[in-house]
């Protein structure tokens, strides 16, 4: 099975500023057939379900901020968020979708500084 | 716009079944593009996926090994919906529990809709 560690697990950033978050996979999610990274991002509020940001490591859902975005490939991944507002605040996850079981990082809790 | 709402009962007694219906719009259960996942959230596990159903000419269902002896998800057509039933629920097995479309489309990829959640709590 896949497993999906995030660091930090928490994290404050001035208003404004950069927020970095990083997933590391265990084993490769890159499918050389397609040249896709299985991998997602979340953001979950409290008493919400969790909200796709991005998948295939970089493709940004509809509606989601540019200030929004994904990187990396193979085992590395990286979330960014450039501009740190207050709605931003968040729980946010990575998850592999690149065979069942699937399986999410632990999560990383983003607030302001 | 899809839409999922989940029903069932809050509150398990240990030993029993836990039962939980997802009641699917603007999307069917038989989508040819669509997997029906059930994945659970709790402070001690995180975000936990427990299984899914899906259908490519026939039904398919993948179950995570926790959990997969206890559990079944089963897909009903005529009222476009799919359920969760998780056998012999201990205090484990206390979490919220969601219900989620997910896409593998070039287009769109990942758990794209999700239900409302539901808090199960397991105790007599």
């Amino acid at each position: 099975d896949i497993v999906m560690t995030q660091s930090p697990d928490s994290l404050a950033v001035s208003l404004g500023e950069r927020a970095t978050i990083n997933c590391k996979s265990s084993q490769s999610v890159f499918y050389s057939s397609n040249n896709k990274n299985y991998l997602a991002w979340y953001q979950q509020k409290p008493g919400q379900p969790p909200k796709k940001l991005i998948y295939w490591a970089s493709t940004r859902e509809s509606g989601v901020p540019d200030r929004f975005s994904g990187s990396g490939s193979g085992t590395d991944f990286t979330l960014t968020i450039t501009g740190l507002q207050a709605e931003d605040v968040a729980v946010y996850y990575c998850q592999h979708y690149y065979s069942t079981p699937y399986s999410f990082g632990q999560g990383t809790k983003l607030e302001i500084e | 716009q899809v839409l999922l709402l989940q029903s069932g009962p809050g509150l398990v007694k240990p030993s029993q079944t836990l039962s939980l219906t997802c009641a699917i719009s603007g999307d069917s259960v038989s989508s040819n593009s669509a997997a029906w996942n059930w994945i659970r959230q709790s402070p001690s596990r995180g975000l936990e996926w427990l299984g899914r159903t899906y259908y490519r000419s026939k039904w398919y269902y993948d179950y995570a090994a926790s959990v997969k002896s206890r559990m079944i998800i089963s897909p009903d057509t005529s009222k476009n919906q799919f359920s969760l039933q998780v056998n012999s629920v201990t205090p484990e097995d206390t979490a919220v529990y969601f219900c989620v479309r997910q896409m593998n489309l070039i287009t769109t990829a990942g758990f794209d809709y999700w239900g409302q959640g539901t808090l199960v709590t397991v105790s007599s």
